[in-house]
């Protein structure tokens, strides 16, 4: 069975303090990984598709890496509306819905 | 820009009501999908359809039922409405690269 683990559950950071964010994942087939952003009482937006270890995409201060068993979210010099949940889910063979981790909440202080 | 819309952000509803949350998509996606979320449990897939008509149960699928008439438009059904089942309930849509595209949700309170 497909496991997702995000790590950590929650993170403070100060503007301007860079950090990443993990998630980690065993699944069959992978296919590749969706990074999301969820602010409180909204649907997840979509952010990122990585389709193969290697592979990095960007977004204004973040940046999505993957491996063969993780992905990383890097945030450069964060600022307060950064501050949301963010949700992975690796995209694998199995079946025709995603297994979606679940989530680190980032709050950003000024 | 794929866009899902929810019937209701916000729904206040009593014990043993029949309720019904619709969602549209305007992307002529085949596949949609019901989730439910809730603090410390993350997402969690109630049913999904992969085309019209078509069905399948998720991983909570007990209390619930759904109905796919057209492509665009995919509803949940609670058929008797219960405390456990207050939660943020959200809509999602697929691409052909297996992305899913969110609705805003719709918060449901059960009395």
């Amino acid at each position: 069975e497909d496991q997702v683990t995000q790590s950590p559950e929650a993170l403070r950071l100060q503007e301007g303090e860079s950090s990443s964010l993990n998630c980690s994942y065993t699944v069959s087939g992978l296919r590749g990984l969706f990074w999301y952003r969820q602010d409180p009482g909204k649907g997840p937006e979509f952010l990122f598709t990585l389709y193969s270890a290697g592979e990095e995409k960007e977004k204004e201060r973040l940046k999505a890496t993957l491996t063969k068993k993780e992905s990383f979210l890097h945030i450069t010099a964060p600022k307060p509306e950064d501050s949301a949940t963010y949700l992975c889910a690796p995209n694998s063979n199995s079946g025709y819905a995603l297994n979606f981790g679940k989530g680190t909440s980032l709050l950003v202080t000024p | 820009d794929v866009k899902v819309t929810q019937s209701s952000r916000y729904l206040v509803k009593r014990t043993g009501e029949k309720v019904f949350l619709e969602c549209v998509q305007d992307m002529d996606h085949e596949n949609m999908f019901w989730y439910r979320q809730d603090p410390g449990l993350g997402l969690r897939l109630i049913y999904f359809s992969y085309d019209v008509k078509m069905k399948e149960k998720g991983d909570i699928p007990e209390g619930y039922s759904v109905s796919r008439e057209k492509k665009e438009r995919f509803s949940l059904i609670l058929e008797s409405a219960s405390t456990n089942q207050t939660s943020m309930y959200l809509c999602a849509s697929r691409t052909a690269d297996r992305a899913q595209y969110f609705g805003p949700g719709t918060r449901l309170t059960v009395l």
